[in-house]
C-alpha cells in the first residue's frame, strides 16, 4: 500500500524560529520520488521540491532543508528563521511507479508576527 | 514555459444542476492530467487521471465525470450537483516517468 502520514495537523512558530514538518511514508517499491509542495492562501499548490529514493543527501535552499531517511521512511522539511510569508499548509507526496501521487493530509503553517 | 490554466476561478451553481470545469495546458505535449478536490480545511483527494487523449481513469466513484477532447485539455463534469461537491478543485499536469506535478490556481465551487 502507498500512504504518506502527515501527523502534524497545525504549528504555530513565532517568527524567526526554526520549524521542522515531519512526513512518513509508506512503499513496498524500490524506485520512488518524494515531494513537497507549499499552498499559500490563495490555494494554488506551489512545487518545492523532488527527491528520489536513491539519493539520500540532504538538501538545502535558502532557509529550507529536507532531511532523507530511507531507514525511518521519512522526509522532513525544515524551515530555518521562519517568516510571515511561510504560512501556508505544507503537503508532503510520494510518486511510486506508474502515474499516480500520493499526499499526506498536509501541515497548516501559522507563522505569529 | 509550461502554464496551466483553469476556469471558472470561482463557481456558485444551485443543487441538481449540471457543472463543467475546464483544464487546458500551455507548452508541453503529451501531459499526464490530473483532477483533484480538495474540502475545506482538508487533503487531497485523486478524482481522476488521464494519460492521453480519451484515457481516463477513476479514483472516486461519484457523480462527477472527466472527459479529455484534446491532448492538453482536460474537463470535469456532472449532470446533477450535490452539496458535497462543494470544494476547491484543482487540475494538474506531469511529464515523464518521475517528474514532479505543477498545479493550476484552482476553482473553488460552492453548491447550495
Amino acid at each position: 500500500a502507498q500512504k504518506v502520514t502527515q501527523a502534524q495537523t497545525e504549528i504555530s512558530v513565532v517568527e524567526k524560529e526554526d520549524v521542522t514538518l515531519d512526513c512518513v511514508y509508506e512503499t513496498r517499491d524500490t524506485t520512488y520520488y518524494l515531494f513537497w509542495y507549499k499552498q499559500p492562501p490563495s490555494g494554488e499548490l506551489v512545487f518545492l521540491i523532488r527527491r528520489n529514493s536513491f539519493d539520500e543527501q540532504n538538501e538545502i535552499s535558502g532557509r529550507y532543508s529536507w532531511n532523507f531517511q530511507k531507514s525511518t521512511s521519512s522526509f522532513n522539511f525544515t524551515i530555518t528563521a521562519s517568516q510571515v510569508v511561510d504560512s501556508a499548509v505544507y503537503f508532503c507526496a510520494l510518486r511510486p511507479p506508474g502515474n499516480q501521487f500520493y499526499f499526506g493530509t498536509g501541515t497548516s503553517l501559522t507563522v505569529i508576527p | 514555459s509550461q502554464t496551466i490554466h483553469q476556469w471558472p476561478a470561482t463557481l456558485v451553481q444551485p443543487v441538481g444542476s449540471p457543472l463543467s470545469l475546464e483544464c487546458t495546458v500551455e507548452g508541453t505535449s503529451n501531459p499526464n492530467l490530473y483532477w483533484y478536490r480538495q474540502a475545506a480545511g482538508r487533503g487531497l483527494q485523486l478524482l481522476f487521471y488521464s494519460v492521453g487523449i480519451g484515457q481516463i481513469s477513476s479514483e472516486v466513484p461519484q457523480n462527477l465525470s472527466a472527459s479529455r477532447p484534446q491532448d492538453r485539455q482536460f474537463i470535469l463534469s456532472s449532470k446533477k450537483l450535490l452539496l458535497s461537491d462543494s470544494g476547491f478543485y484543482l487540475c494538474a499536469w506531469s511529464v515523464g516517468y518521475y517528474n514532479e506535478q505543477f498545479f493550476g490556481p484552482g476553482t473553488r465551487l460552492t453548491v447550495l
